[in-house]
């Protein structure tokens, strides 16, 4: 299967602080990236996706950063909050298939 | 609000005893999939039916089998369930396999 993974399993950020979650992708082909974000006992919501024909994208406090050159992707939060705390999960659009990533898991500090 | 349902949010079966998951959903989406994740691991996708054309994951164990009776239902039926089984089940669907928009999950314990 495609490699979709991340590289850091845990961050922990101050509240306040902005944070940056890092993917890296190996499929080239690859046209369409999605960021889910999901809390404790509940299913994957959609955040921010990002097509491959542009580099940034942003949302309300979070923008999506893709390098295709290196072929990363990027999620940043700003002005992290404690109901930010979750595990996010970058997916790759290969074909007609999503591959999910390992997940990085998200800490705010009060 | 459109959403995609998941009953029951918790099963408790035995070992080995018949068990069946359904989703439900009112997005009007084509293509409705079936994950298994487990404590801190990505989805794995077991199946999906686009419309009503079954498409099976070569891994996906012969015990899972799925039913999809009309576009706004499929169901997840889990033959004989092993300790291994236990997991979050989770149901997604989306239009023509682009977004895919997930229920709440049910949580499915073995004893």
């Amino acid at each position: 299967g495609e490699s979709v993974g991340l590289h850091l399993p845990t961050l922990s950020v101050q509240e306040g602080d902005n944070s940056i979650i890092n993917c890296a992708y190996s499929n080239s082909a690859s046209d369409y990236f999605i960021w889910y974000k999901q809390e404790s006992g509940k299913g994957p919501q959609f955040i921010i996706d990002i097509r491959s024909n542009m580099d940034k994208r942003q949302g309300q406090r979070v923008t999506v950063l893709l390098n295709k050159t290196v072929k990363h992707l990027s999620l940043q939060i700003a002005a992290t909050q404690p109901g930010d705390s979750a595990v996010y999960f970058c997916a790759e659009f290969t074909g007609n298939q999503f591959y999910f990533g390992t997940g990085t898991s998200l800490t705010v500090i009060p | 609000d459109a959403m995609v349902i998941q009953n029951p949010r918790y099963q408790v079966t035995q070992f080995g005893k018949p068990v069946t998951l359904s989703c439900s959903q009112t997005l009007n989406h084509n293509v409705m999939y079936w994950y298994q994740q487990k404590s801190s691991q990505a989805p794995k996708l077991l199946f999906h039916y686009y419309d009503k054309d079954f498409n099976n994951e070569a891994d996906t164990p012969d015990n899972f089998q799925s039913r999809r009776p009309n576009t706004s239902f499929c169901f997840l039926d889990i033959r004989s369930p092993g300790l291994g089984d236990a997991a979050m089940y989770l149901c997604a669907t989306s239009l023509t396999g682009g977004t895919q928009y997930f229920g709440p999950g049910t949580r499915l314990l073995v004893l």
